[in-house]
This record gives structure tokens, sequence and C-alpha cells, in this order.
């Protein structure tokens, strides 16, 4: 199985702070993606990357920006929260086999 | 683009009955077809996936799927529901090839089960 490693799992913060959340992989998966999960709305992607320095837009950016400076970590970056931006955050990669594998998500809580 | 659609928000089965949820989705080509599963407080397992070839797939616990090109439908079924099952469905879709691949998923199917 592919390691996904989601930091921190859950947080609460103030609006207008920043927060960052990190996905950690083990494999050397070219392919991560962070996705946003809020109830009637199903999972839906903010960023993702394809390779070391390539990072491409999703359907939910607005407020959001990534980074990848190595294979194993990409980061998301919320520059000031919003209490819109509350909601489970998932990490996933994409398999050699072509599905995505996702980590256990993070609760971001914004207050 | 493309998009998938769950007509149906919460279904509510018997344990023992059989089981379909729908999905249909909209993409230009052949796309790649994916159903996952979401217990409660939990990420996201893969049930079963389509690529090519034979349209009927097989999956984990006992799942499997048909994808028709002719309605763009990729439905789940399972014979004979366990109370296991009781948790949340996603289908997802997939463009193949490009720097560009990402999975658009639906909003998911809940489905309840009754003793």
């Amino acid at each position: 199985d592919a390691g996904i490693t989601q930091s921190p799992r859950h947080k609460v913060t103030e609006t207008g702070t920043p927060v960052t959340l990190r996905c950690h992989q083990t494999e050397n998966h070219r392919y991560m993606y962070w996705y946003r999960q809020d109830p009637g709305h199903g999972l839906r992607l903010i960023h993702y990357s394809y390779g070391v320095k390539d990072t491409d837009k999703g359907e939910v950016s607005d407020g959001y920006s990534v980074s990848r400076s190595k294979t194993e970590d990409f980061l998301l970056t919320l520059e000031s929260a919003t209490s819109s931006q509350t909601s489970v955050y998932f990490c996933a990669i994409r398999t050699g086999t072509g599905e995505l594998f996702f980590g256990e998500g993070s609760r971001l809580t914004v207050l | 683009a493309q998009s998938v659609t769950q007509p149906d928000i919460h279904i509510t089965v018997s344990e023992g009955a059989s089981l379909e949820l729908r999905c249909n989705y909209s993409y230009g080509a052949t796309p790649y077809l994916f159903w996952y599963v979401q217990s409660p407080g939990q990420g996201l397992q893969l049930l079963l996936k389509y690529f090519s070839g034979d349209t009927l797939v097989q999956g984990i616990k006992g799942f499997e799927a048909e994808f028709k090109r002719s309605q763009s439908s990729f439905n789940l079924r399972k014979p004979s529901v366990h109370w296991s099952d009781a948790a949340e469905y996603f289908c997802a879709v997939g463009a193949p090839g490009g720097s560009n691949y990402k999975l658009t998923f639906g909003k998911g199917t809940l489905l309840t089960v009754n003793p």
C-alpha cells in the first residue's frame, strides 16, 4: 500500500490566520492531490501536482495555494483562513495502476 | 470537462436485499471509472475500477459494476447487502493520458442498511 501521512489530523484556528496542511508520501509517486470534502458536495479538487514544482488548479482553488519542493511532500496553504474553508481535507496520490489512494484526512475548523 | 452525477443522495435497503447505486458520467471519450466507499470518519477505499475491456468489473467485498457506454453509466451492484456495507459511496471519472490527470467525484450516495 502507498504510505500517505497527513498532518495535522485536526486543527482549530481563527479567521484570518494562515494554515498549512502537509501531505507526505513514502513511495515516490509523481501525482499528488488535495481535495476537500463537505456534506452534499462530495469531494472537490483544490490543487494537484504532476511533479516537483509542477502544480495546477482544481475546481475550488480560490483562497488556497500549494507547493511541492520535493517528491514526497505536497503542502496546502490557506493564506488567510475563512469560515467557508472549514472542511475535511484529503490528500491523495495516483498509484501505478491508475487509481487514487487517499490519506486519512485532516479536519480543519475555522472559527 | 468531465463530470459525474449520482442521482440518489440516500438509499435504504434491508440486509440481504440486492443493491444498485447509480452513476452517470459526462466525458467525450471512454473514461476511467471508479467506485470508492467511505465509512464514517474514515478515508476513501477503492471498490473497483474500469479502464477498458470487459464492461463488467468485479471489485472487493462482493461488489461489481457495469460500464454502459450507450447510457454513460457505471452502476454499482451487490446481490446481497450486509449490515457492514452501510457507508457513503462515491463514483469518480478520470480522463486517460496527459499531465492533467485528475478524478472528478460525484456527490455521493449514503447507504443505510436495515436489519
